[in-house]
């Protein structure tokens, strides 16, 4: 199985600070790279497809970026609404795999 | 637009079947080039994607649970399922089912439903 590894685990910031996170895979995964925002009773949202293909309806201020084996989410500009998990994934071979995920907490 | 809803028993004995069902609605599951996936969190542990099914009932499934996990799929309602055997107390999670275009994401998501085993 490929293994994905995201860091940090957690991270504790401002409304409007920028945040980046990161994902990296134990194999390239060619770009297949996607990331979801998690709230706790709610389903997990796509937000990124493909490395850097946002999600229709998701605001601007989230991107992605990287190649091969490393991946970034960045999140410009944090509005209250962000804090939450944020979990990537890859699709490049089955069985799928998922990071860890990332904890994004109000400082 | 798509969505889809799970269902099924909230409480599952231990050794016994957990039985979920994923119902589409919106659009035909046989429109589009589609996999219908299953993933669950369970408490305290991360997301854990099960498997995936095909419309011609061809399946994937994670290694990790491939001896208990079955996937079945009912084009004419519009239905896929999830079976898995033997469950113990490892086996509690939110269980989702999520539509899976190739390659591009877990983009359509269920709101989930919470299985617990225990007696």
């Amino acid at each position: 199985d490929i293994q994905m590894i995201q860091s940090p685990s957690s991270l504790s910031a401002s409304v409007g600070d920028r945040v980046t996170m990161t994902c990296r895979a134990s194999q390239t995964i060619r770009g297949y790279l996607n990331w979801y925002q998690y709230k706790p009773g709610k389903a997990p949202k796509l937000l990124i497809s493909v490395t850097s293909s946002l999600q229709s309806g998701v605001p601007s201020r989230f991107s992605g970026s990287g190649s091969e084996t490393d991946f970034t989410l960045t999140i410009s500009g944090l509005q209250p609404e962000d804090f939450a998990t944020y979990y990537c994934q890859q699709s490049y071979r089955t069985p799928y795999t998922f990071g860890q995920g990332t904890i994004l907490d109000i400082k | 637009q798509v969505q889809l809803q799970e269902s099924g028993p909230g409480l599952v004995k231990p050794s016994q079947t957990l039985s979920l069902t994923c119902t589409v609605s919106g659009a035909s599951m046989k429109s589009g080039n589609s996999y219908w996936s299953w993933i669950r969190l369970p408490a305290g542990e991360g997301l854990q994607w099960l498997g995936r099914i095909y419309t011609t009932g061809a399946t994937s499934y994670n290694p990790s649970l491939e001896s208990r996990v079955a996937f079945s799929i009912d084009t004419s309602q519009n239905q896929f399922s999830l079976e898995l055997k033997s469950v113990t107390a490892a086996d509690t999670a939110v269980y989702w089912c999520a539509r899976d275009p190739v390659g591009d994401g877990l983009d359509i998501w269920g709101p989930g439903t919470m299985v617990t085993v225990s007696s």
